[in-house]
């Protein structure tokens, strides 16, 4: 059963501070992932996505891979308010563009 | 990434009845791929739409229920047919991006069946 994880949330995290978002996934030969934020009401939105274990940075966003644990995380620091949506972690996993999805993490952000 | 459309945005439909969503791309794309996401939920991938062939239906999902049209390489159709209020969700259609494996979302497509 191929699986994608994340803790539900939700995560509340003061403005300011870094919000730290994690997710597991089954399958060891996995080799692409994927951050996406999703605002209530609104579709998914690609923020990361990273292929190669360590840090990817993108502005106040980093991805973090370690296949060898298998998890993935998403930092996002000085969180701001708009912030506040669902994270979704999703994972190709066997190289048919098919993405696996985890439920996502739903992040607060309190001012 | 492609700017992406969907039609209608919402419909509130009678039981029964059959409901046809259209997804529209600006540019061509090999990979469209059709998703249901219930309330509060995740992402469920229906069916994967390649131009030219059948589409590629999920587990739990049949043609006959979830019929796809991809004409070409800048539209897709779904339509839900026979529909049921556990049809009551939001369809997503998302396109193959420029990194062969990335995925970009249209809008959606809320259904609310009565």
């Amino acid at each position: 059963q191929k699986e994608v994880e994340q803790n539900s949330g939700p995560l509340s995290v003061p403005e300011g501070a870094i919000a730290s978002l994690n997710c597991t996934y089954s399958d060891r030969g996995s080799q692409s992932f994927f951050w996406y934020r999703q605002y209530s009401g609104k579709s998914p939105e690609l923020i990361m996505f990273i292929y190669s274990n360590g840090d990817k940075e993108d502005g106040r966003f980093t991805a973090q891979l370690n296949k060898a644990s298998q998890y993935v995380s998403l930092l996002i620091r000085d969180s701001q308010p708009s912030d506040s949506a669902t994270y979704l972690c999703a994972v190709n996993m066997d190289s048919n563009y098919q993405l696996i999805w985890g439920a996502g993490t739903k992040l607060i952000i309190k001012p | 990434s492609a700017v992406i459309s969907q039609k209608p945005s919402r419909d509130i439909c009678q039981r029964g009845t059959s409901l046809t969503i259209q997804c529209q791309v600006d540019s061509q794309v090999t990979m469209m791929f059709w998703y249901r996401q219930q309330p509060g939920q995740s992402l469920t991938l229906i069916a994967t739409a390649n131009q030219g062939s059948e589409a590629t239906y999920e587990s739990g999902f049949v043609i006959d229920k979830f019929p796809i049209s991809r004409p070409n390489l800048t539209f897709s159709t779904l339509t839900v047919s026979n529909m049921s209020p556990e049809d009551s969700s939001i369809y997503l259609c998302s396109v193959q991006g420029a990194s062969a494996d990335t995925q970009y979302f249209g809008p959606g497509t809320r259904l609310t069946v009565l």
